[in-house]
């Protein structure tokens, strides 16, 4: 079975400038995940979907990031523009299901350094 | 609000000593726990998880960890340290039917010879 997809895997911008990750999250998987790892820190839920529709997106800062699930299978998040408190690595994740038990897995993430 | 503290950042241990790592939790509601490993550039990956069955939760690689309701805690634990557990390991909580994990800071496991 095929993980979670992410492209690319490593980005570097200078700030002001927009840039769009991509995931693809394991087949028959309804929830997706987009996390924002910073140095040092865990992962910080940015938004979730189920299916194509939003069910959290309380923690993105929607100033400057977008995220869109149109077919309710693959995902972008984008940010417009960067800052460099942005550089960060970018996870994205699925489950089968939305509930509190299920296991989240996690692609490899794009590193994203903003200069 | 639910959230996960884990003591000690960087824990450094001697190959075949016993590993442990602490987390504590905080949640208003019956909590599932999760324990994830993530090698340098690579993705998280789950260890283990506590869903309000048996308290005590065997991993993969031999880890285990035991839910303590009185203590709120999760502690991660394995007999017998190898070279390749060097990892960082990150202790995550979600509750109920809200499938949002949050994040402890992670520790840093660093295995010696």
């Amino acid at each position: 079975e095929a993980g979670v997809a992410q492209s690319p895997r490593y980005k570097i911008i200078e700030k002001r400038q927009s840039v769009a990750f991509w995931c693809n999250p394991i087949s028959g998987h309804a929830t997706l995940y987009w996390y924002q790892q910073i140095l040092g820190q865990g992962p910080k839920l940015l938004i979730q979907f189920q299916n194509n529709g939003v069910v959290d997106d309380s923690q993105l800062p929607k100033d400057r990031f977008s995220a869109e699930r149109l077919k309710g299978v693959d995902s972008t998040l984008k940010i417009q523009p960067a800052k460099l408190e942005d550089s960060a690595v970018y996870l994205c994740a699925s489950s089968l299901g939305g509930s509190g038990r299920e296991t989240q897995y996690f692609g490899p993430g794009t590193r994203l350094l903003v200069l | 609000a639910q959230s996960v503290t884990q003591l000690g950042s960087h824990v450094s241990v001697s190959e075949g000593a016993l590993v442990l790592l602490r987390c504590n939790y905080s949640s208003s509601v019956p909590p599932y726990l999760f324990w994830y490993v993530q090698y340098p550039n690579q993705g998280l990956q789950l260890l283990l998880k506590y869903t309000s069955a048996a308290t005590l939760v065997k991993g993969i690689n031999g880890f285990e960890a035991e839910f303590k309701k009185s203590e709120t805690s999760f502690h991660l634990t394995k007999p017998s340290a190898h070279m390749s557990d060097a990892a960082e390991y990150f202790c995550a909580v979600s509750e109920g039917q809200a499938s949002k994990l949050t994040f402890g800071t992670g520790t840093r496991l660093q295995v010696t010879l």
